[in-house]
């Protein structure tokens, strides 16, 4: 139980272009997902708290505008990078926290690597 | 600011060692901490501690959290080869199930 799913597991894109990453909870209900962003070697940044059916939260420092994220359902978030640069190459990583747990159990999706030529 | 801090960064055992991995915090309203397994893609999840003193234990693993020190750690007995993995403490604060990870030890098993 508790798998997380992501759309696509890598995707290359042109500079300028958006890029839309799917993040489904299959075997569960996820009133709260988030999204992680990690450089090579280093730890997972989170990028911001996507809540069913209201407006994400965004950590410091990350443009809202830049990375759009929807959560329409409990068992989807999308997160579109958009007008990509080649510096936001990087794996995107998804979390989904079950809606019963009541607790700070994260579920990981397998990760996205992003690059932008 | 939270910080978690891990130590060591990295580490090299040969199969058949014990290891222990360190994880301390520095976080406001803290409620749970959390070890993950990171291999090639996401990371996997391990423990979750939230009180003080009561060991969790999965087959060669296992982890205890002092909550008056803040600091936890990762118990991995008669390492395997498989073992070899970045090893990944996580600090839930607040009441938005928010984690802040620390960097991660990463550990190689040797033959």
């Amino acid at each position: 139980g508790a798998v997380v799913s992501q759309h696509p597991s890598w995707v290359i894109c042109k500079s300028g272009t958006s890029v839309k990453i799917e993040c489904r909870s299959l075997d569960f209900q996820a009133t709260t997902m988030f999204w992680y962003r990690q450089f090579p070697k280093q730890s997972l940044m989170l990028m911001a708290t996507s809540n069913e059916g209201s407006k994400a939260t965004y950590e410091q420092g990350v443009e809202k505008d830049k990375f759009l994220i929807n959560h329409a359902s409990l068992t989807l978030s999308t997160l579109t990078v958009t007008s990509a640069h080649p510096e936001d190459s990087s794996f995107y990583i998804c979390s989904a926290s079950p809606r019963s747990s009541g607790s700070y159990e994260q579920y990981f999706g397998p990760g996205t690597r992003l690059t932008v030529t | 600011e939270d910080k978690v801090v891990q130590s060591p960064l990295s580490l090299v055992v040969h199969e058949g060692d014990t290891v222990t991995l360190n994880c301390s915090y520095e976080v406001t309203n803290f409620r749970s901490l959390l070890w993950y397994k990171q291999e090639k893609k996401a990371p996997t999840f391990l423990f979750m501690l939230t009180s003080s003193g009561i060991e969790k234990k999965s087959g060669r693993l296992s982890s205890i959290l002092d909550k008056k020190e803040l600091f936890s750690i990762l118990n991995i007995t008669a390492t395997q080869t498989g073992d070899s993995a970045v090893y990944l403490c996580a600090v839930g604060t607040g009441t938005a199930s928010k984690l802040t990870f620390g960097t991660g030890t990463r550990l190689q098993v040797t033959l």
